[in-house]
Order: structure tokens, then C-alpha cells, then sequence
């Protein structure tokens, strides 16, 4: 069965600290990865989009690694501002002639000053 | 504006009744998707479009739920007969194309099955 996991569920941490939240997949066969930022009452939005050969994006402050063996992702987060605060949600599409993504739950970071 | 808009923003409605959400794309985007957002629930897949191609409407949770997109363009999410499980936000996105395509996501509609 097709799943993503992130962990943690929540994270709360200092303005200006860094920190880092994870993403377990098991969705066969591989096409992409993707990051999504969802403030609350609002639409997800695009972090970042990573494909099979990618190790390393960055996307200002964000960065994502892809790790395709281990099958495992992170989005890496430097000198955390308030307007972080947000739920970080992991996708990944099944590929092939179907296009159907699996979504993690989502990691609700907290960034208190 | 340029982005995925959504309508009704929020929406009431009794036991039984049927709804209607509007999806309106971004222009000259080709793929539209439907999902569903529970309270402390991951996104869940409801159907997409692509072009011309029969839609995938694998993730509609029962014959309650059918949606259609007119022209190529905007799209309306039907739910017949609604229950309270059906409560949640309902969000569009809309992309260039499938796979490696980002995906804009739409503001969502709040739905309360009162």
C-alpha cells in the first residue's frame, strides 16, 4: 500500500532556531516528492518539488533532501521566522498513466518568538 | 487575479441537502484535481481532470459525490443528499500538466453538514 509518513506530528520552537521534519514513503513506483507549506484556513503552497535524481533543493530558507534508496525526505528549515508557523505537508504522486498523490498528515510547526 | 479561486469561501448547509462547489482554474491550466481536508486529516484525493481524457474519479468516497468540468475550464463539485461526514474542506488545484507539474492550490470551501 502506497503510504507517506511525517514526523514529527508537531514541533514548537524558537524564532531564529533551526529545525528539521521528516518524510517516510513507501509509494512505488517513484516520480517525485513534493513540500508544501499550508497556513491555516488557506490553500497548500509549493515548497519545493524534487525528482528521482535530486538530492539537495533549496528554496531560501527551506531546504529538502531526497534520499530515493531509504526512501526517506526532509525538509530542513534555517533561522525559523513566525510566519513559519504552519503545516508542512509531504506529497508524493504514484507515476505512471494514473496520477494519484499520497499526502502525509503534515507536521504543524509552531514558532513562538 | 492569476490564482485558483474557489467558491463559496464557506457553506452551511442541513442533513440531505445537496451542494455545489465551484472550482475556477488557473487559466491555460490543463489538470484540475479535487481533494478533501478532514479536521486533523491528511489531504484526501477525490478526482482529477486532464485535458480532453476521462476524469479519474477513483477517490470519490460514494455515488453521492460526482463532479464535472465545463469547457475545459472550471469545475463543479456536486454532493447529493449530504451527511455530517461529509463536512470538511474541499480544495481545488489546478496545474500545467500532470506529474512534475506544481500544483496551485485553491483558498478551499469549509463545509458544515449541520
Amino acid at each position: 500500500k502506497n503510504q507517506v509518513e511525517q514526523s514529527p506530528q508537531s514541533l514548537i520552537i524558537l524564532e531564529g532556531k533551526n529545525c528539521t521534519l521528516q518524510c517516510n514513503y513507501t509509494v512505488s513506483p517513484f516520480s517525485n516528492l513534493r513540500w508544501y507549506k499550508q497556513d491555516t484556513g488557506r490553500g497548500p503552497v509549493s515548497l519545493t518539488i524534487m525528482t528521482f535524481s535530486e538530492n539537495t533543493k533549496s528554496n531560501g530558507r527551506y531546504t529538502a533532501t531526497l534520499d530515493a534508496d531509504t526512501k526517506q525526505s526532509s525538509l530542513h528549515i534555517t533561522a525559523s521566522q513566525l510566519s513559519d508557523s504552519a503545516s508542512y505537508i509531504c506529497v508524493v504522486p504514484v507515476s505512471g498513466g494514473s496520477y494519484i498523490p499520497t499526502f502525509g498528515r503534515g507536521t504543524s510547526l509552531i514558532v513562538h518568538p | 487575479g492569476a490564482g485558483v479561486s474557489q467558491s463559496p469561501s464557506n457553506k452551511v448547509t442541513e442533513k440531505g441537502k445537496d451542494v455545489e462547489l465551484r472550482c475556477d482554474p488557473i487559466s491555460g491550466h490543463t489538470a484540475l484535481y479535487w481533494y478533501r481536508q478532514s479536521l486533523g486529516q491528511g489531504l484526501e484525493f477525490l478526482i482529477y481532470f486532464q485535458g480532453n481524457s476521462a476524469p479519474d474519479k477513483s477517490g470519490l468516497p460514494s455515488d453521492r459525490f460526482s463532479a464535472e468540468r465545463t469547457g475545459g475550464s472550471v469545475s463543479t463539485l456536486t454532493i447529493q443528499r449530504t451527511q455530517q461526514e461529509d463536512s470538511a474542506v474541499y480544495l481545488c488545484a489546478s496545474s500545467m500538466g500532470m506529474q512534475a507539474y506544481e500544483q496551485y492550490f485553491g483558498p478551499g470551501t469549509r463545509l458544515t453538514v449541520t
